[in-house]
Formats: C-alpha cells, sequence, structure tokens
C-alpha cells in the first residue's frame, strides 16, 4: 500500500549545526511533497514543498532534497536553532490525487543548547 | 486574517454521546479537509470538500459525517462516540479546487476523549 515512512524516530542536535532529516516514501507515482513542522500542542505548519520535476528546493534556512530514483526525501535546516525543536512530518500526495495528503509517521528534532 | 479556527479546542465525551467540531476559514479556500492525529502517528485524512456543496470520503471516514456549510465553513459529525475515536482532530483548507496540488494550511487542532 501507499506509505510515508522516516528513518529516525528521534533526532538530537547541537544548536548551530545542521540538521538533515529523512524520509523514505513507497508511492514512486507521488508527484508532490511537503514538509511540515508540528510543535507541540498546534497544528503542522508549512515549511517547504517540492514537486517530482524537481530535486531539489531551497528556503529560508531549509533544503529540501527529492531522490526520485531511491524514493526518498530529506529536510535539511542549517545552523539550528532551539525553536526549530519538534516534530517534523514528510506528506506527499499521489500523481492520481489532488486532495490525498499521506503522512509520514513524524521525527522529533531535539536542539541542544 | 485568523486562517483556520477551530472549536472547541478539548472535549470529553460518554461513549455513544454526538457532538460536532466546527471549523472556519478565512482565506476564501475552495478545499477543505478534515484529520484525525494519534499519539506518535501522522495525520490521517477523515473527509474531504473540494469545493462548496461537494464532500468526500478519505482514509478513515467510519463513524464520521461532515457538512460543508459553506465555503468558510466545514463542520465533522460524531453521530455515536466510541473510544476509538479519542484523537486530535485537524481542519486544513488549500486554495484549490480540482486539479492543482496546493498546500494545506492547518488549524490549531481539537483534543477529543471519549471514555
Amino acid at each position: 500500500g501507499e506509505s510515508v515512512g522516516l528513518h529516525l524516530p528521534t533526532l538530537s542536535v547541537q544548536e548551530g549545526d545542521n540538521s538533515i532529516i529523512n524520509c523514505a516514501y513507497s508511492n514512486s507515482a507521488s508527484d508532490y511533497f511537503i514538509w511540515y513542522k508540528q510543535e507541540s500542542g498546534k497544528g503542522p505548519q508549512f515549511i517547504i514543498d517540492i514537486r517530482s520535476n524537481m530535486d531539489k528546493r531551497q528556503g529560508q534556512r531549509v533544503t529540501v532534497l527529492l531522490n526520485k530514483t531511491v524514493k526518498h526525501l530529506s529536510l535539511q535546516i542549517a545552523a539550528t536553532q532551539p525553536g526549530d525543536s519538534a516534530v517534523y512530518f514528510c506528506a506527499e500526495i499521489p500523481k492520481d490525487s489532488s486532495y490525498k495528503l499521506i503522512f509520514g509517521s513524524g521525527t522529533r528534532l531535539l536542539v541542544r543548547p | 486574517n485568523a486562517g483556520v479556527t477551530q472549536t472547541p479546542k478539548f472535549q470529553v465525551l460518554k461513549t455513544g454521546q454526538s457532538m460536532t467540531l466546527q471549523c472556519a476559514q478565512d482565506m476564501n479556500h475552495n478545499s477543505m479537509y478534515w484529520y484525525r492525529q494519534d499519539p506518535g502517528m501522522g495525520l490521517r485524512l477523515i473527509y474531504y470538500s473540494a469545493s462548496e456543496g461537494t464532500t468526500d470520503k478519505g482514509e478513515v471516514p467510519n463513524g464520521y459525517n461532515v457538512s460543508r456549510l459553506n465555503k468558510r465553513e466545514f463542520s465533522l459529525r460524531l453521530e455515536s462516540a466510541a473510544p476509538s475515536q479519542t484523537s486530535v482532530y485537524f481542519c486544513a483548507s488549500s486554495k484549490s479546487s480540482g486539479g492543482g496540488k496546493e498546500t494545506q494550511y492547518f488549524g490549531p487542532g481539537t483534543r477529543l476523549l471519549v471514555l
């Protein structure tokens, strides 16, 4: 079946270091991917997205990389800050759907001061 | 501009009781969604509404009904609550009404406990 999963349930990094959060997806037909950040007690917050015709997209301090060959998605956060501590979800929308957002189970990012 | 708002924030129900979760968005978005999130898991789609007047089932629709009251409001109803429906419920909206894939923006959630 369709699924989006994450390799590491918890990632601990030193403040100021770069963070890399990984995600494997199984639906090779998905053509739109999104990273969300969810802080405790809040709803998911959009971070960055990427479409399947791209392999890299950069935002403010964040970069998403898409490797369609191995069906792998990663989120890189530069100069990680305490405010980046949260759970990060990758999500995908299959090619045959405009609405079916499939979420992975999440990775918790802990930033050490 | 409040984005997506949800009421109530918290609710405790007894098994068999009914309730309606309310959601509204002020972004003039066409599509709206209801998700549930269980501990340590990602969100799962319950129902969605691609545009005003239409609703469709998502991944886990059993035990729920929805109403797209108007373009702004999308409600989720539990007719007879069960302990398995204990969860955090998120409403979301997106601009597109078909064809295009757009980012979904989420509300703060409703925490529901069914005893």
